[in-house]
C-alpha cells in the first residue's frame, strides 16, 4: 500500500495570504495525484487531478505541482470560502487507492 | 446535473446487518465507476472499494475485503454498500463517489451517510 503523508496537519493563514500544503508518497506515484477540498456537512470537492490539472470550475488561485513522491497544493490569496480540510489521493496503485490524512486550513 | 444522493443516517446495534445506498442521476450510470470511502470520526478518508455498474465488476480494498459487499442495481441507478454483521468500529460516515475508471480520482461525491453502531 502506498502511504500518503500530508503536512502540516493544520495551517493557519490570514485571508489574502498564500497557503502551501504538502503531500508526500511513500513511493513514486508519477503524476497520479488528486487534491480535494472538504467542508463540514458538504461533499468533498475535486480540485486538482494529474497533479496539476484544475477540475472544471476550480478558481485559478488553486494550483498543484510535483511528481514522483513530492506534491504541493498552493492557494494564492486565500478567500474566506477556502477554509476547509484538504486531502491528497494517489491513484497510481489502482488496486489500493489511498488518501493522505488531510490538512486543515484555518483562519489565523 | 450530476448528483449522488445517499440514504439517511443509521443507528444500529453490533451484530446487525445494514445496507446503505447511493442513487445517481444526471449521467449514464452504467458507464462510470462508483466508489465508497470511509471517514471515521475525526479521521481522514479511506478508500473501501469500487464497482462498475455496467457489468458489476467490483474491486475491494484489501483493508475491507471480507468485511463489506458492494453492489449496484442498474434498474434503479443505485449503488449499495452493505455489512452482514456490524461492529462498533464501523461507526463512520460513508461517502459514495463517481470515477471514470477503477483506478483514478473521484469527480463527484455524495454528502455521506452517517452510520452509528452502538449497543
Amino acid at each position: 500500500e502506498i502511504v500518503m503523508t500530508q503536512s502540516p496537519a493544520t495551517l493557519s493563514v490570514s485571508p489574502g495570504e498564500t497557503a502551501t500544503l504538502s503531500c508526500r508518497a511513500s513511493q513514486s506515484v508519477s503524476r497520479d495525484l488528486a487534491w480535494y477540498q472538504h467542508k463540514p456537512g458538504q461533499a468533498p470537492r475535486l480540485l486538482i487531478y494529474g497533479a496539476s490539472t484544475r477540475d472544471t470550475g476550480i478558481p485559478a488561485r488553486f494550483s498543484g505541482s510535483g511528481s514522483g513522491t513530492e506534491f504541493t497544493l498552493s492557494i494564492s490569496s486565500v478567500q474566506s470560502e477556502d477554509f476547509a480540510v484538504y486531502y491528497c489521493q494517489q491513484y497510481n496503485n489502482w488496486r489500493a487507492l489511498s488518501f493522505g490524512g488531510g490538512t486543515k486550513v484555518e483562519i489565523k | 446535473e450530476v448528483q449522488l444522493v445517499q440514504s439517511g443516517a443509521e443507528v444500529k446495534k453490533p451484530g446487525e446487518s445494514l445496507k446503505i445506498s447511493c442513487k445517481v442521476s444526471g449521467y449514464s450510470f452504467n458507464n462510470f465507476w462508483i466508489g465508497w470511502v470511509r471517514q471515521m470520526p475525526g479521521k481522514g478518508l479511506e478508500w473501501m472499494g469500487i464497482i462498475y455498474p455496467g457489468d458489476s465488476d467490483t474491486r475491494i480494498s484489501p483493508s475491507f475485503q471480507g468485511q463489506v459487499t458492494i453492489s449496484a442495481d442498474k434498474s434503479t441507478r443505485t449503488a449499495y454498500l452493505q455489512w452482514g454483521s456490524l461492529k462498533a468500529s464501523d461507526s463512520a460516515t460513508y461517502y459514495c463517489a463517481r470515477a471514470w475508471t477503477s483506478g483514478t480520482f473521484f469527480d463527484f461525491w455524495g454528502l455521506g451517510t452517517l452510520v452509528i453502531v452502538s449497543s
